[in-house]
């Protein structure tokens, strides 16, 4: 089955920096890429989604790249806020009657 | 995107007893799940629920332990069954629509066994 590995597993950055998360797949059948973003105590949210043929999908201060040869993507957060602080989960998945398998996470700290 | 909502919130519950999470969606969808959450763990995925059939359970997770239920495109139920301190932690709802593979999740019951 397929395997998504997530880094780093924790992250810090000064308040207006930008934060970088990057996930790995193996799994060459996958083609929807999600991002969760999950605040203590909350539920995970769908912040942002790539589907395999798209490379890059931007939506104001967040980006989501894709590069299907090297089986990575990867988050990037500009401008970064205290609100911003949360742990963020990459998924993949092989299509809408498979499951998706989610990355260990990685707890994002926006220093003010 | 639908609206989920999951009873109970929150639960503290005896060795042995077993507990049922209900999940109400505002909308029809085409697949849900059920997940477990440990604490600062990722979402490993319990089983899915299949309308009008049975669940398809995961690696590691089984019926008899984790009957859920689907009797419509709108609710779902998962039971705790027999449940130990092992099983103290955030069980989640979500949903799928198959056309657009979008998912979301509910608020999620946490749980706490004794």
């Amino acid at each position: 089955g397929e395997n998504v590995e997530q880094h780093p597993s924790t992250l810090s950055v000064q308040e207006g920096d930008s934060a970088v998360i990057k996930c790995t797949y193996s799994d060459s059948a996958s083609n929807y890429f999600p991002w969760y973003k999950q605040e203590l105590g909350k539920r995970p949210q769908l912040i942002i989604d790539i589907r395999s043929n798209v490379g890059e999908k931007k939506d104001q201060r967040i980006a989501v790249t894709l590069n299907k040869t090297a089986k990575h993507f990867s988050l990037h957060i500009t401008e970064t806020q205290p609100e911003d602080s949360a742990v963020y989960f990459c998924a993949a998945s092989a299509g809408s009657s498979n499951q998706f398998y989610f990355g260990t996470g990685t707890s994002l700290t926006v220093i003010p | 995107s639908a609206v989920i909502s999951q009873k109970p919130s929150r639960d503290i519950c005896q060795r042995g007893t077993s507990l049922t999470i209900q999940c109400q969606v505002d909308s029809q969808v085409t697949m849900m799940f059920w997940y477990r959450q440990q604490p600062g763990q990722s979402l490993t995925l319990i089983a899915t629920a299949n309308q009008g059939s049975e669940a398809t359970y995961e690696s590691g997770f089984v019926i008899d332990k984790f009957p859920i239920s689907r009797p419509n495109l709108t609710f779902s139920t998962l039971t705790v069954s027999n449940m130990s301190p092992e099983d103290s932690s955030i069980y989640l709802c979500s949903t799928r629509q198959r056309v657009h593979n979008e998912q979301f999740f509910g608020p999620g019951t946490r749980l706490t066994v004794l």
